[in-house]
């Protein structure tokens, strides 16, 4: 059961945006908007940042947002702060034997 | 405050079983599914499985990386969710993670996770 692929690394300066994409296929991503993305400090537990695609839970800031067009979703962050640096997951749910299926990661460094 | 304590990580030998404890606290536990993830050290999350409230069946889904070893059952008397690891392989060390679901297809409070080591 193949992950979905997102890019190993972002970067970017303080104040500025950067996105992050997810890409999967048509059995996943593309087919359901059940997109959602986690972000993990070192040596601390996942927090969720994004559900179904675009939806910010409680407490979880603006300068977060989602969106998906075809078989990527995207996580943009803007207004990069210095707290924002971490490691970044998409999820989805997928019609398969393994309903859940994680991406690879992204590791955003704000320089 | 909604909480999740693993439990029951530790040392044991390839071929070996044991069993993961996730006690649940400041939420109605029966009401959500709950989930396990995993994440081999220096890698990225995998999703492990999960079972889904009573009121939905109780039922369980698994990966087919542990489908027919692993077994995730749950105690709503006790709000704790299991995981039983059973033919342990060294490709399961990691630390585990249990997790609340929300909406059904998300996470939305997770462990501090609790860490197997698979190793002779």
């Amino acid at each position: 059961q193949s992950a979905l692929t997102q890019p190993a690394s972002v970067s970017g300066s303080p104040g500025q945006s950067i996105t992050i994409s997810c890409t999967g296929t048509s059995s996943d991503v593309g087919g359901y908007n059940y997109v959602s993305w986690y972000q993990q400090h070192p040596g601390k537990a996942p927090k969720l940042m994004i559900f179904d695609v675009s939806n910010r839970p409680s407490g979880v800031s603006y300068r977060f947002s989602g969106s998906k067009s075809g078989n990527t979703a995207s996580l943009t962050i803007s207004g990069l702060q210095a707290e924002d640096e971490a490691d970044y997951y998409c999820s989805s749910y997928r019609s398969s034997s393994t309903p859940r299926v994680f991406g690879t990661g992204t590791k955003v460094t704000v320089l | 405050e909604v909480q999740l304590v693993e439990s029951g990580g530790g040392l044991v030998q390839p071929g070996r079983s044991l069993r993961l404890s996730c006690t649940a606290s400041g939420f109605t536990f029966g009401d959500y599914g709950m989930s396990w993830v995993r994440q081999a050290p220096g890698k990225g999350l995998e999703w492990v499985g999960f079972i889904r409230s009573e009121a939905h069946g109780g039922t369980t889904d698994y990966a087919a990386s542990v489908k027919g070893r692993f077994t995730i059952s749950r105690d709503d008397s006790k709000s704790i969710a299991y995981l039983q690891m059973n033919s342990l392989k060294t490709e399961d060390t990691a630390v585990y993670y249990c997790t609340r679901e929300f909406r059904g297809y998300s996470s939305d409070c997770w462990g501090q996770g609790a860490l197997l080591t698979v190793s002779s």
